[in-house]
């Protein structure tokens, strides 16, 4: 069973266009991170909400924490080349340190 | 400075035989944590350590994995008798332990690939 549930799980746009990523859980969590990966490498952190309703904005790149903590997404403006990857949403549940990951969003962004 | 260190960075290893990973957090950063990815996956929690002691092994499937962290920095996980499943890349991150805007920001290293054949 995923505990967090991402879609979709491959997305392929065109360079310029925006995109949203999900992540959605019927658990709270205290926090949850973004990271983004590239083949043969390990998960680069993104970003860290923990506030239910938190936005955050990274460049190009908005983050949101849903109101009740369970869910998140990811929104890309004018998406670039660079931005191909695999979109990982983490959760840390109430009184644990593990993170609990979704499957992944693998981006592919044609220039 | 340095990020987390992962050696070797590729393992190749018979079905039976016996492995161990190294981890090398960075600096200063009393938490160290290692997950299992499988192609397509997510990464998926082992074990999580606070200094030299295992604050949470719920993660490891069996007996087979056992991870140690002997001086509170360098970490090995040792898997016994490997088995074709066991099939993955192992991540290492570490994290500070308290306090800051984000204590629970973990930061990864690249990874070992193990392959059992």
């Amino acid at each position: 069973t995923q505990l967090l549930e991402q879609s979709p799980q491959f997305l392929s746009i065109q360079e310029g266009e925006n995109l949203t990523v999900y992540c959605n859980s019927s658990s709270v969590f205290s926090s949850l991170q973004w990271y983004r990966q590239e083949p043969g490498e390990g998960p680069v952190l993104l970003v860290t909400v923990v506030t239910g309703g938190e936005v955050k904005k990274l460049k190009r790149l908005t983050f949101q924490f849903g109101d009740a903590r369970k869910d998140s997404s990811l929104h890309i403006t004018a998406a670039q080349p660079g931005d191909t990857g695999l979109y990982l949403c983490a959760g840390a549940r109430t009184g644990r340190r593990a993170l609990t990951f979704g499957s992944g969003t693998r981006l592919q962004v044609q220039p | 400075g340095a990020g987390v260190s992962q050696t070797p960075s590729n393992k190749v290893t018979e079905k039976g035989k016996y492995v161990e990973l190294r981890c090398d957090p960075i600096s200063g950063h009393t938490a160290l944590y290692w997950y299992r990815q499988s192609l397509g996956q997510g990464p998926e929690f082992l074990i999580y350590f606070q200094g030299t002691g295992a604050a949470d092994d719920s993660g490891l499937p069996n007996d087979r994995f056992f991870a140690v962290r002997p001086e509170g920095s360098v970490s090995t996980l040792k898997i016994q008798r490997t088995e074709r499943g066991d099939s993955a890349v192992y991540l290492c991150a570490s994290s500070l332990s308290a306090g800051g805007a984000s204590p629970y920001e973990q930061y990864f290293g690249p990874g070992t690939r193990l392959t059992v054949t």
